[in-house]
Formats: C-alpha cells, sequence, structure tokens
C-alpha cells in the first residue's frame, strides 16, 4: 500500500534514446509533480499539474512532456536524452490547500 | 526573491550528541516550513512541518524544530543523535500556491 510509487527505480539507457518515467499515487490528492535531483542533490521543480492540469512549468527543455492521464498518474517522457539528464526524479503529490508533499522513491536515471 | 539556505553541507556528530541543523529563508510572510531526511538511495520522508501555531513542533524520529520569526529560521534538533541518524536532510518552505522551494541539504555523518 505504498502512498507515492514510481516506475522503473532505475534506468540506464544511451544518449539519444527516448524514456517515460511513471509516477502513481493512492492517497487521493488531485496534485502530483516531478522533481529532479542532480548530482550535488539539489532538489529542482519540474511540473506541476492539478486535475489534469499544468499548473507550473519551470524553465525545462522541451524535450520533457509530462502527461497526466488522471489525477492519480502523472508521468514524465523524455525525448533525445542527453548527459546532463542524469539525474534521480522525484515524483510527488499533495491535496490543494494541504501544502505537505508526499515523495515517491524516485528513478534513478542513468544517460551514458 | 524566495530562497532558503542551509548553511551547513556537511555535520559530523558523535552518537548520543546533540544535532541542530540551520535553515534559514527570505521571504517577506510566514511560509510553510518542512523538514525532510533522505537515506541513501532512498526517497524522501517528511519529519516535520510548521503551519502556524507554537513555534515548536515535534515530529518523527525524536526530532523537533523551532520557528523563530525574527531570526527567519527553522532549525531542526534532536537531543541524542543515534547511528542511524546518518541521511541527508532538507529544509524546504513552501511560499504558497502548493509549490515548495528546498535548500541545498545538510548530510549529517554519526561517529561511534
Amino acid at each position: 500500500d505504498t502512498a507515492v510509487s514510481q516506475t522503473p527505480k532505475y534506468l540506464v539507457t544511451q544518449m539519444g534514446n527516448d524514456k517515460s518515467i511513471k509516477c502513481e499515487q493512492n492517497l487521493g490528492h488531485d496534485t502530483m509533480y516531478w522533481y529532479k535531483q542532480d548530482s550535488k542533490k539539489f532538489l529542482k521543480i519540474m511540473f506541476s499539474y492539478n486535475n489534469k492540469e499544468l499548473i507550473i512549468n519551470e524553465t525545462v527543455p522541451n524535450r520533457f512532456s509530462p502527461k497526466s492521464p488522471d489525477k492519480a498518474h502523472l508521468n514524465l517522457h523524455i525525448n533525445s536524452l542527453e548527459l546532463g539528464d542524469s539525474a534521480v526524479y522525484f515524483c510527488a503529490s499533495t491535496q490543494t490547500g494541504q501544502e505537505t508533499q508526499y515523495f515517491g522513491p524516485g528513478t534513478r536515471l542513468l544517460v551514458l | 526573491a524566495q530562497s532558503v539556505t542551509q548553511p551547513d553541507i556537511h555535520i559530523t556528530v558523535s552518537e548520543g550528541a546533540s544535532l541542530e541543523l540551520r535553515c534559514n529563508y527570505s521571504y517577506g510572510a510566514t511560509p510553510y516550513l518542512f523538514w525532510y531526511v533522505q537515506s541513501p538511495g532512498q526517497g524522501l520522508q517528511l519529519l516535520l512541518k510548521y503551519f502556524s501555531g507554537d513555534t515548536l513542533v515535534q515530529g518523527i524520529k525524536g526530532f523537533e524544530a523551532e520557528f523563530k520569526r525574527s531570526q527567519s529560521s527553522f532549525n531542526l534538533r534532536k537531543p541524542s543523535v543515534h547511528w542511524s541518524d546518518a541521511a541527508e536532510y532538507f529544509c524546504a518552505v513552501g511560499f504558497g500556491g502548493n509549490k515548495l522551494v528546498f535548500g541545498a541539504g545538510t548530510i549529517l555523518r554519526v561517529k561511534s
């Protein structure tokens, strides 16, 4: 009964490939996020969706495309992967007005 | 601009000693304040949060934090550190709109 889950946990791929990461939450929340944690462990928000609608879109290359099929799922598709995309990607969720975000276990992406 | 500062990149304490991790923020009003912990290879776990009311908040694993408005600080404390507390600790601040800004993190090492 994991609250926020991500798949895969690890992803190793070659430069130029396209890959997707999936996130699901069973907390009944209406808002979900993608964060990127770089090699220096700095966490930065990338996107946020509220009820399937994009509400936060930080300065992220348009090779990154989030998709929310329903409010319990938020996927991240990355085209033409680059070495600099290597990072840990965290999904999080919250309920509007509650402010507290709950994080998934992370997806460790390594681009070779 | 809104910002979060964790001045200490690394802290080493002896097992059984007390701990204080510092967090300062820059914002004109009182934000929402959080501490998260990340064990190696793991996701982010919420330790505690402050929204309003009593400025000393208790969290899980014996941690507490105190909000000091005059110093724009939200320092994390624990009276007696255990070896299992070794991890990276992130202060996060919500400035409204369900968006969190994270500090750079403090790595805690515990020596026996």
